[in-house]
């Protein structure tokens, strides 16, 4: 099940300069997306969300960009700091096919920020 | 800030042994959830609960999984008899709404089958 897609497993990027971490997902059903931050030996930490109404979300230093005809969603992280070096996945939920909120989540990337 | 924790942090149990996971959620929260994640694979979905019963389940959720909210507080996921490819991490979320809202997840509980 591929629902939700997260190619690239990996990203390394200086501090201070842009991080952006991408996602697909082939379900048109999905209206409502998240992406957590997942640190070793813990749990996702929800960072930022969006839903299908909108195209863009903004957060601090975390924006997530929704392309809905592309089936495509980015988190992009300006500027990048060392403490963002985590396992980012990408997440969606489906209000019309499940109304309990299941998430199905991405593979993950692992963002490296260095100093 | 409220959080999600969950206990044990890692448990070991013999193959064909009965395991409870334990979880409490975030106090004002009334949707509740099981994942997975085996090792270098995905996070998986197990089972949404709600209103004290079940609202969903993942084929994963065979008849040797249940899942009970025994008090106000704690949330607990049974593994009746478990096989070697039970071992995986294993994490609780809950959530205000399960439309909208983001879900909140403990650090989750390292379970290991001898």
């Amino acid at each position: 099940d591929q629902q939700v897609k997260q190619n690239s497993p990996s990203l390394s990027v200086q501090e201070g300069r842009i991080s952006i971490l991408n996602c697909d997902y082939t379900n048109s059903m999905f209206d409502y997306f998240l992406w957590y931050k997942k640190y070793p030996a813990e749990g996702p930490t929800f960072l930022i969300s969006i839903s299908s109404i909108k195209d863009k979300n903004e957060d601090g230093r975390f924006t997530v960009f929704l392309n809905k005809s592309a089936k495509h969603l980015s988190l992009h992280i300006v500027p990048s700091q060392p403490g963002d070096s985590a396992v980012y996945f990408c997440a969606a939920s489906a209000r019309v096919s499940s109304n309990t909120g299941k998430l199905i989540f991405g593979q993950g990337t692992t963002l490296q920020v260095k100093p | 800030e409220p959080e999600v924790t969950q206990t044990p942090s890692h448990q070991v149990t013999q193959m064909g042994q009965e395991v409870i996971l334990r979880c409490v959620p975030i106090s004002n929260h009334l949707y509740f959830y099981w994942y997975r994640q085996i090792l270098g694979q995905k996070v998986e979905f197990l089972v949404s609960f709600y209103n004290n019963e079940i609202s969903e389940k993942s084929e994963i959720f065979d008849d040797q999984f249940s899942v009970e909210r025994p008090d106000g507080s704690n949330f607990t996921l049974k593994i009746r008899s478990t096989k070697l490819e039970d071992s995986a991490m294993y994490f609780c979320a809950s959530t205000a709404q399960a439309l909208g809202q983001p879900q909140h997840f403990g650090d989750g509980t390292r379970l290991s089958i001898l």
